[in-house]
Order: structure tokens, then C-alpha cells, then sequence
């Protein structure tokens, strides 16, 4: 049973360019999280989607971020215009439900340099 | 909101000693889960312990436990024999109970533990 897949594993990005980080859940999961963590800090979370629906995307900046989770195929984060302060590691998390105690499987991450 | 602090950025400790990793969070629920994740040089999260909080009884994985002080909102690791492998940063979260929101993890800023042969 393959866990959660990230891809790309590494990217790089100029000031301005789009970056598109793709999220594949565990099998059986329909509950995708996403995490960011900047140099030194914690993760922090940024959206919660479940399967063509985004749930709670208070963490999210308001600008340049949007994420879906489509019927067909892998999560995707994507940032639009990126500057500097965007690299980070990103964290794609899956769960199979929201029952109690649910763990969150994390992903390998993507780690986004901006150049 | 809830918080999750970890006063401790760096710990060291001797290879099969023990070592405690603090954790302080603030809540108003009642009912909530603490994690521990321990994120190694790879940087994928792995899941070194969870507590119910619900649940007295501390929880305790092989050479890992915790003290769950639920009164104090505390929640410290403690890691028997201390191997070269249990060398990561450790990260405590705390995550919202069934029904009161989306169920994201709120994570401290971590600890990195050095392990010394």
C-alpha cells in the first residue's frame, strides 16, 4: 500500500513563474491537508479538501494560492506568481475519514526554491 | 485559536540515556488529541505518538511515552535509551475533536534532538 505521494520532490521556480505541486492520498483516502514550513518553524496549515470540495481554507493567503482536489487524479497546490517569500517545504497530508482519532499520513513534501 | 509551544529549540542527549521533550499548548476544549511527529534529515513526518485527551492513561510506544498533564495543558515526550536513529527535530501537535472544525494539526516550532554516541 503506497503512502502519500508528492511530486515534484524538488522545485525551482523564478520571481513571477507558477508552481504546481501535485498531492496523491493514500489509497481509500478522500480527506487532503496541505502544510507549509518555512526555514526553521513548524508546519502550518493552509487548506482542507475533500474530493471536488474545499472545506476550510483558512489558512490560505488570500492571493497568488489556490488548491483543488479534483474526482479524477492527484490533489494540486498551486501558487501563481511567486516571489521570493514563498520557498518552503509543502506537506501534502491524507486521512481516509474524519472518525476519531483519524491519524494524518504526510507525504515526503516538495520543497519550492524561488529564485 | 490554539497554540502549541515548545521552549526547547535544541536538546542533546547520550546514546541509551533518557531524554524529556517539553510541550505546552493552550485550548478551551475538553476534548481534543496531542501528537508527537518526529521529522528526521529526509524531512518526511512521522508519527511517533498520539494521546486522547480524554484518556488519563499516558500513552506509551516502545522506547517512547509521554506525561499528559491535562490541568497544566502539558504534554511532554520522554525517549528511553536514546538511540543514534531517534536523532530528528520532534514536533508536538494538537488537533481539534470529532465535530469542532476541519481536524488541521496546530505543531510547535519543534525540537531538534542530537543523539552523542
Amino acid at each position: 500500500n503506497a503512502g502519500v505521494m508528492q511530486n515534484p520532490r524538488h522545485l525551482v521556480r523564478r520571481r513571477g513563474q507558477e508552481a504546481r505541486l501535485r498531492c496523491s492520498p493514500m489509497k481509500g483516502h478522500s480527506h487532503v491537508y496541505w502544510y507549509r514550513q518555512l526555514p526553521e518553524e513548524g508546519l502550518k496549515f493552509m487548506v482542507y479538501l475533500q474530493k471536488e470540495n474545499i472545506i476550510d481554507e483558512s489558512g490560505m493567503p488570500k492571493e497568488r494560492f489556490s488548491a483543488e482536489f479534483p474526482k479524477e487524479g492527484p490533489s494540486i497546490l498551486r501558487i501563481q506568481q511567486v516571489v521570493r517569500g514563498d520557498s518552503a517545504a509543502y506537506f501534502c497530508a491524507s486521512s481516509p475519514s474524519l472518525s476519531t482519532g483519524n491519524e494524518q499520513f504526510f507525504g515526503p513534501g516538495t520543497r519550492l526554491t524561488v529564485l | 485559536a490554539q497554540t502549541v509551544t515548545q521552549s526547547q529549540p535544541e536538546m542533546s542527549v547520550q546514546e541509551a540515556e533518557t531524554v524529556t521533550l517539553s510541550c505546552t499548548y493552550d485550548t478551551s476544549e475538553s476534548d481534543y488529541y496531542l501528537f508527537w511527529y518526529k521529522q528526521p534529515p529526509s524531512r518526511q513526518m512521522i508519527l511517533v505518538i498520539r494521546q486522547e485527551a480524554y484518556k488519563q492513561q499516558n500513552a506509551t510506544e516502545n522506547r517512547f511515552s509521554v506525561n499528559f498533564q491535562k490541568a497544566a495543558k502539558s504534554f511532554s515526550l520522554k525517549i528511553s535509551d536514546s538511540q543514534l536513529g531517534d536523532a530528528a527535530m520532534y514536533f508536538c501537535a494538537y488537533r481539534t475533536p470529532s465535530g469542532a472544525g476541519s481536524y488541521q494539526l496546530t505543531f510547535g516550532k519543534g525540537t531538534k534532538l542530537s543523539v552523542i554516541p
